[in-house]
């Protein structure tokens, strides 16, 4: 069974910590992903890497590093974290070898700073 | 640039009774579509997609869903819906020159006993 699993469920950090969550991917996958989600506003794509230290910014990428020297490991760093960045982070790989391929999804982090 | 819309927040629907959530997109090119389900505490589940041929895609779960060229649209369907569908859908398209998905606002569907 295909698995995309998340450092922590539940994260509780206060302000200007800097704040590390991990995504690790068995499926071999070559792409993933680093999306924040919040309620009304859907999936927001704040990084994404298509090779081991590649990567690309996506649409709210301020506030927020990545690295991946792994093929299946992807982190998303908060350097300095805000309330702002109180959200649910959602990880998501997918494979080269479909020509249309679907995201796998991790469970999800949600993070609350205060 | 490429979107989608789903123009619900939320869908309420009796037990046993067919459902729709709806999806309306806009790409510039051939239009690869997605649709994925959240249920409470939890990541995203693939349902279905839709890359080219046949209008009509069966999906996980009983689900399918009609993509519509003329419309620009790809509502999502189901015969006979169950009180376990209840979760929140999002409909995605995929940004065909990048690897890139963009994700609607999503649907909670609430289906009463």
């Amino acid at each position: 069974d295909v698995k995309v699993t998340q450092s922590s469920r539940y994260l509780v950090k206060r302000t200007g910590e800097k704040v590390f969550l991990e995504c690790v991917q068995d499926m071999d996958h070559e792409n993933m992903f680093w999306y924040r989600q919040d309620p009304g506003l859907g999936l927001r794509l704040i990084y994404f890497s298509y090779d081991v230290k590649m990567k690309e910014k996506g649409d709210i990428p301020e506030g927020y590093s990545v690295s991946r020297e792994k093929k299946e490991r992807f982190s998303l760093i908060l350097e300095s974290a805000s309330t702002n960045q109180t959200s649910m982070y959602l990880c998501a790989s997918t494979t080269n070898r479909d020509r249309v391929p679907e995201q796998y999804f991790g469970p999800g982090t949600r993070l609350t700073v205060t | 640039a490429q979107s989608v819309a789903q123009p619900e927040d939320q869908v309420n629907v009796a037990e046993g009774n067919p459902l729709t959530v709806k999806c309306t997109y806009s790409v510039s090119g051939n239009p690869y579509l997605f649709w994925y389900v959240q249920y409470p505490n939890r990541g995203l589940q693939f349902l279905l997609k839709y890359i080219t041929g046949d209008n009509l895609v069966k999906g996980s779960y009983g689900f399918e869903a009609e993509f519509n060229k003329s419309q620009t649209s790809f509502h999502l369907k189901k015969p006979s819906a169950l009180v376990s569908d209840s979760a929140l859908y999002f409909c995605a398209v995929r940004d065909g020159g990048t690897y890139k998905y963009i994700f609607g606002t999503g649907t909670r569907l609430k289906v009463l006993a």
